[in-house]
Formats: C-alpha cells, sequence, structure tokens
C-alpha cells in the first residue's frame, strides 16, 4: 500500500518570502500522480498543483512550483512571494494512475502541514 | 450544481443514534468518493464508487459504516449507533472521466458530525 508522509507539522513563513513544504511517498509504482491540496479555514479542499509521474518536468501554477524528484520519492511545495491568503493546512496526496496500474483510484493524503504566514 | 454539494452542514447527535450524511456531486461525475477527517488530522479514505463498478469499501472502519451510491448521481453515508470517536468532517469528493487517473477530484465542503 502506498504512503505519504508529510514530516512538518506546522511551517511559517514572512508575507512576501519564499516557503517549501516537504512531501515523501512510498510506492512499488512507477505510474503515478502527486497532488498538492491546500484547506483553509472553511475546510473546502482546494487543489494547488498536480505532477505526473512519468514527467520530468516539475509542474509549475502561478506562484507555486514543485520539486519532483522520482527516484528519491520526493514532492515538495515552494511558495514564491507568499500571501497573507496562503495561509492553511496544506496536504500532499498520491493516487494511482489505474490505466496502467490498476487498483483504486482512492488519494492517498498526507497528514498535513499548517501554514502560518506572518504580515 | 456547480460544486459538490454536501448536508447536512453540521450535525449534533447523541451516541448510539444513525446519522445520514448525503452528498451531491457535481454533474456528470462518475466518481465518487468519501472521506472522514479528524479534527488536526488528515484525510482518511472510507469509500470510492465508480460508474456501476463494485464499490472500493476499504477504508470503512467498521460494519457501522456503510455508504450507497444511486447510479451516478447522489450518495448517502450512514453511521449507525454512532460513538464519539466518529466525530469528524466527512469529506465527499467527485471526479469526471474525461482526463482518466490523474483528473482533478474537486471537494465538498464536509458535514461536520459531532457526538455527544
Amino acid at each position: 500500500a502506498q504512503t505519504v508522509t508529510q514530516s512538518q507539522p506546522e511551517m511559517s513563513v514572512q508575507e512576501a518570502e519564499t516557503v517549501t513544504l516537504s512531501c515523501t511517498y512510498d510506492t512499488s509504482e512507477s505510474d503515478y500522480y502527486l497532488f498538492w491540496y491546500k484547506q483553509p479555514p472553511s475546510r473546502q479542499m482546494i487543489l494547488v498543483i498536480r505532477q505526473e509521474a512519468y514527467k520530468q518536468q516539475n509542474a509549475t501554477e502561478n506562484r507555486f512550483s514543485v520539486n519532483f524528484q522520482k527516484a528519491a520519492k520526493s514532492f515538495s511545495l515552494k511558495i514564491s512571494d507568499s500571501q497573507l491568503g496562503d495561509a492553511a493546512m496544506y496536504f500532499c496526496a498520491y493516487r494511482s494512475n489505474t490505466r496502467t496500474q490498476g487498483g483504486s483510484e482512492k488519494l492517498v493524503f498526507g497528514k498535513g502541514t499548517k501554514l502560518t504566514v506572518n504580515p | 450544481g456547480a460544486g459538490v454539494s454536501q448536508s447536512p452542514s453540521n450535525k449534533v447527535t447523541e451516541k448510539g443514534k444513525d446519522v445520514e450524511l448525503r452528498c451531491d456531486p457535481i454533474s456528470g461525475h462518475t466518481a465518487l468518493y468519501w472521506y472522514r477527517q479528524r479534527l488536526g488530522q488528515g484525510l482518511e479514505f472510507l469509500i470510492y464508487f465508480q460508474g456501476n463498478s463494485a464499490p472500493d469499501k476499504s477504508g470503512l472502519p467498521s460494519d457501522r459504516f456503510s455508504a450507497e451510491r444511486t447510479g451516478e448521481s447522489v450518495s448517502t453515508l450512514t453511521i449507525q449507533r454512532t460513538q464519539q470517536e466518529d466525530s469528524a468532517v466527512y469529506l465527499c469528493a467527485s471526479s469526471g472521466p474525461q482526463e482518466g487517473p490523474g483528473n482533478t477530484i474537486y471537494f465538498g465542503e464536509g458535514s461536520w458530525l459531532t457526538v455527544v
């Protein structure tokens, strides 16, 4: 079974600075997807960024980018120019590519990192 | 509707009572998921429906938990004989078939269950 580990329960960053959230995962599969979700106090889970394991290029979405290291099974999230609205819980998640691997399409989540943005 | 809709948003129930939580997925989405999130914790997978296939029930914690889905529409999660450990936010999510396994999963705002 796949597992996702987020080793930083809490992180803080100054507004306009850069912060990196860590995520590692364990799998025997070669084809899968990785995600970062944001959960503000409203509880609404919002997709931040997605990475396909067969793509070597790191995904980017505006101020959000990832450092995907497939061999190391590492998938960190970098937030540049942090804004007060970035304050939230951030969850890293794994999902098999069932077209090639079979199995379940469920998302497997880490325990989350609480990000505080200081003005 | 425009997003995944869940009801009730908040529910307080007495220990031992049964509760039903409802999820309306995004129209056209064939996949539907239920997750549980205890206070300050990550998301625990409960159950997954995909079209007319047999659901993946591997995450249901006990036989007090069950879920049904009618076709590709509404789903109901039922918890029988609730216990205080069932207190959590229950999140529903759905996704469409257009992009395959990598497509975006959209979450509802959850149903906050408190068992007293």
